[in-house]
């Protein structure tokens, strides 16, 4: 298996244009995550779709970022417009959830990130 | 809201020597605990992942232990190489929830 493909690797732009991020997970995982890290904050969720919905979009910055997930094996991360503040690394992760038996919900799984796309708004 | 910090978060080491890295988190409530390395500009490469009820997980000269109701964990690492030089992130799943909560990370450099 390839692992996760994202692309592009790397990503300049100016402030205002827009910015889309793109994602391939490894086939046969059901969860995808996007990440973003930055020197200040870290790593931080941004989104993640469980079955291709999304499931939890409380770390999306603002309305000018959005996220999709069109189907199992690809995901796109948008920026319109985007800003000088936007720069940063965003990281893309894929897992195959897998229910904890006992419990509701939750899983156990090891997730695994791609090399992740460099974005720098100028 | 969880949080995670990792201590120290730079060490230089000479190669050879045996270390340990700390891992802390707030929230015990958690369903497991990854520890994952990072080489400079690249992605996130998962080392070992310990769940809830276990102690400690190992995987050749690493070995995780993780001690919920405190709230802390370490990554051990027994005869460190050169190439063992990279970042490594502690990050936690909690209870409820697939998103992981990462610490700061731990920047190590093993000198030949």
């Amino acid at each position: 298996d390839a692992g996760v493909i994202q692309s592009p690797r790397h990503e300049v732009t100016e402030m205002g244009q827009e910015v889309t991020l793109r994602c391939k997970p490894i086939s046969g995982h059901n969860s995808l995550f996007w990440y973003r890290q930055t020197m200040m904050r870290g790593l931080e969720l941004l989104i993640y779709f469980n079955n291709n919905v999304p499931i939890d979009d409380s770390g999306m910055p603002e309305d000018r970022f959005s996220a999709k997930m069109p189907n199992a094996s690809f995901s796109t991360l948008k920026i319109q417009p985007s800003e000088p503040r936007d720069s940063a690394v965003y990281f893309c992760a894929s897992s195959s959830a897998r229910p904890r038996s006992g419990l509701a919900g939750g899983s156990t799984d090891t997730q695994y990130f791609g090399p992740g796309t460099r974005l720098t708004v100028l | 809201k969880q949080e995670v910090t990792q201590i120290p978060a730079a060490l230089s080491v000479p190669e050879g020597e045996n270390l340990v890295l700390n891992c802390s988190f707030t929230d015990s409530a958690i369903y497991n605990l990854q520890w994952f390395r990072q080489d400079p500009g690249k992605g996130l490469t998962s080392l070992l992942l310990i769940q809830s009820s276990q102690r400690e997980q190992t995987s050749g000269r690493l070995n995780a232990s993780l001690d919920k109701s405190s709230g802390r964990s370490t990554l051990y690492i027994a005869a460190s190489q050169p190439g063992d030089s990279a970042t490594y992130l502690c990050a936690v799943q909690d209870t409820g929830r697939r998103a992981l909560t990462f610490g700061s990370g731990t920047r190590l450099q093993v000198q030949p």
